[in-house]
């Protein structure tokens, strides 16, 4: 069964930093892109950005909201998945979920996690 | 990028009827090399994470009840529920994933009526 967890999120002042950790398991992690995607509270989904698979070039895309601030990285051999904050602002605020691609070069989310809640505020 | 746009906001529908759900996208999304239509639709109950239902805008995803079904091409796309279930309440959302610049619509609440 594909597994996605989530964590290191909570509460942090706006300008200040954070990283999340996506461990994942029941498949063969290296092989998919991870795809972060962000909900604020009571909105819509957002997509922060992803990173593809070293077989598709390894490379990261962002949202234009985030570019430049956070930074996406994958550790193959240990199965997670990175997301790191920095700069943060109030807006911000959400459930950032990491979410694994349904194939290998496919670019939708195929399996998501239960997703870990951010808060920036001072 | 590529801007989704759904409608309606919200819906509602009696237990047994149609509910459709409409997403327009500000490009093609068709790749015509392939000829797919690179656009999911994913459903998002209260309280959990969303869930894949449908993608290459009419392939339904693997356990995915058949009430369920996509259409559309190029920058119109539909997601129709042919008979609304209890279990069907909840918000519904587009993605184009034809940029790797990926978006999203708006969402779709549906609710019985």
């Amino acid at each position: 069964e594909v597994q996605l967890v989530e964590s290191g999120g909570g509460l942090v002042q706006p300008g200040r930093s954070l990283r999340l950790s996506c461990t994942a398991s029941g498949f063969t992690f290296g092989n998919y892109a991870l795809i972060w995607v962000r909900q604020a509270p009571g909105k819509g989904l957002e997509w922060v950005g992803l990173i593809r698979s070293k077989d598709y070039t390894g490379t990261t895309e962002y949202a234009a909201s985030v570019k430049g601030r956070f930074t996406i990285s994958r550790d193959d051999s240990n199965s997670i998945a990175y997301l790191q904050m920095n700069s943060l602002k109030t807006e911000d605020t959400a459930v950032y979920y990491c979410t694994r691609s349904h194939d290998y070069g496919d670019l939708f989310v195929g399996s998501w996690g239960q997703g870990t809640l951010v808060t920036v505020s001072s | 990028d590529i801007v989704m746009t759904q409608s309606p906001d919200s819906l509602a529908v009696s237990l047994g009827e149609r509910a459709t759900i409409n997403c327009k996208s500000s490009q093609s999304v068709l790749y015509s090399s392939n000829n797919k239509n690179y656009l999911a639709w994913y459903q998002q109950r209260p309280g959990q994470p969303p869930k894949l239902l449908i993608y290459w805008a009419s392939t339904r995803e693997y356990g995915v009840p058949d009430r369920f079904s996509g259409s559309g091409s190029g920058t119109d796309f539909t997601l129709t529920i042919s008979s609304l279930q209890a279990e069907d309440v909840a918000v519904y959302y587009c993605q184009q994933y034809f940029s790797s610049l990926l978006t999203f619509g708006g969402g779709t609440k549906v609710e019985i009526k």
